[in-house]
């Protein structure tokens, strides 16, 4: 899997935008770029994924640069419930060997503030 | 409710002593994985099953050991217990071929006095 390069922490005014940059400037062209968060000592929650396309849901949007070596989580009205430690992780959707684990890295903290 | 259901939701056990945890995977998913997590430290994965089958392991202690049954469930079990073991440990579930994002529960915090 790719390596991903995160901010080790991050502040943003509640009812804001949070915007967090993720580099992986060796992702491959089959690994996607995923997603997830923890919120204080509860399991990590998937928000989203995406290859090279933006990509929106319920929770938040990804945006992908063309080149596809970074991209950016937007939440687009941080609440304070948001606030956890986000990750990025770039690896493949389809694992033909099954070894399909994930290794978080230390992702960014992210503290919204009221 | 995620779907993944961990048990118990804590744990307190002395030194020395053997524990097991056990996880339900969300109906469907075929693959287990179990992570570790100590006060303020990262998730560390510790090992994964597919379908009965161990398919990755980790930096999973000799005095660890886990399996996933014909159900499906996975069973983690720690023994010869040791202060350093507390933690917070998270059981998830992926569907065939891991496509989509992870499912976790949500967590079994083992002390151990």
């Amino acid at each position: 899997d790719a390596k991903t390069t995160q901010p080790p922490s991050m502040d943003c005014a509640e009812g804001r935008a949070a915007n967090l940059p993720c580099n992986h400037s060796t992702i491959s062209g089959n690994e996607y770029v995923y997603w997830y968060r923890q919120i204080h000592s509860q399991g990590p929650q998937y928000i989203i994924h995406g290859l090279k396309n933006n990509e929106t849901n319920e929770m938040a949007s990804l945006i992908i640069t063309e080149d596809r070596k970074s991209s950016t989580l937007i939440l687009p009205h941080a609440t304070l419930r948001d606030t956890a430690v986000y990750y990025c992780i770039a690896r493949p959707s389809v694992s033909m060997n099954r070894d399909d684990k994930i290794i978080f890295g230390k992702g960014t903290r992210l503290h919204i503030l009221p | 409710d995620s779907g993944v259901t961990q048990t118990p939701k804590h744990l307190i056990t002395a030194t020395g002593q053997r524990v097991t945890l056990r996880c339900s995977p969300r109906s469907g998913d075929l693959s287990v994985y179990w992570y570790q997590q100590s006060l303020d430290q990262g998730l560390q994965f510790l090992i994964q099953y597919y379908n009965g089958e161990e398919r990755a392991k980790g930096n999973i202690l000799e005095r660890f050991s886990a399996q996933q049954f014909p159900d499906l469930h996975s069973e983690l079990n720690l023994s010869s217990l040791e202060l350093g073991d507390s933690a917070l440990y998270f059981c998830a579930s992926s569907g065939p071929w891991g496509v989509g994002g992870y499912t976790f529960g949500s967590g079994t915090r083992l002390t151990v006095v």
